[in-house]
């Protein structure tokens, strides 16, 4: 059992390209969502999904875009990478209802150049 | 719109120490307030969470306080220890939508 599974965990993307953070858990939870960390800022929702083939915005969704084709997986797509997407990616899942408890991945750290 | 306020920034206590750490919230939906524990290079855990129905909760040396008139919560580590050093988020959560958002968290260092 693995959990919450991220990946890559580093990566160095020059301005204007693109690239996808894989997310995937094993845990059949219905609820999955996207954080950044940016220092003294917390965690910010990026976007969640409630099940497969439903997902919606969160706090800071400009520049981002995802899918959630299956209940394991849910990638976060980067379209055209601005330095302000420099930050540490999570990744986190929820069984829903009345489990609230959220659980995370390791973690992607990305660095825009 | 910063909907749970999280302070103090840092903090240093002593080994034995008491670690307060206090959160406002802004919505008065919110009905389920956890914290999270992150360690270095690792993704956030639940340590402790309470819903308004209640007061307090204890769970060993980690206690929520909740004042719902107030909006207020608080999390008490009681006999501080250098392995609590880590960052502390609080969050927030509002039934039927599962959306958990985050205090901008605390970094806490226990010095032995």
């Amino acid at each position: 059992n693995a959990g919450v599974t991220q990946t890559p965990k580093f990566r160095i993307l020059k301005i204007g390209q693109s690239m996808t953070l894989q997310c995937t858990q094993d845990m059949n939870h219905n609820y999955m969502y996207w954080y950044r960390q940016d220092p003294g800022m917390g965690l910010k929702l990026i976007y969640y999904s409630v099940g497969a083939g439903i997902t919606d915005k969160g706090e800071v969704p400009n520049g981002y875009n995802v899918s959630r084709s299956t209940t394991e997986d849910f990638p976060l797509r980067l379209e055209l990478a601005a330095p302000s997407q420099t930050s540490v990616y999570f990744c986190a899942s929820s069984l829903g209802g009345s489990n609230t408890e959220a659980f995370f991945g390791q973690g992607t750290r990305l660095t825009v150049v | 719109q910063q909907q749970v306020k999280q302070s103090p920034q840092s903090l240093i206590v002593q080994k034995g120490g008491i670690s307060i750490i206090n959160c406002a919230y802004e919505n008065t939906a919110f009905d389920y307030f956890p914290w999270y524990q992150q360690f270095p290079g690792k993704g956030p855990a639940l340590l402790i969470a309470i819903r308004p129905d209640v007061s307090e909760k204890k769970e060993g040396r980690f206690t929520i306080s909740f004042n719902k008139s107030a909006k207020q919560f608080s999390l008490h580590i009681m006999d501080s220890q250098p392995g609590d050093s880590a960052t502390y988020f609080c969050a927030a959560l509002r039934g039927g939508y599962n959306k958990l958002i985050f205090g901008a968290g605390t970094r806490l260092a226990v010095h032995p």
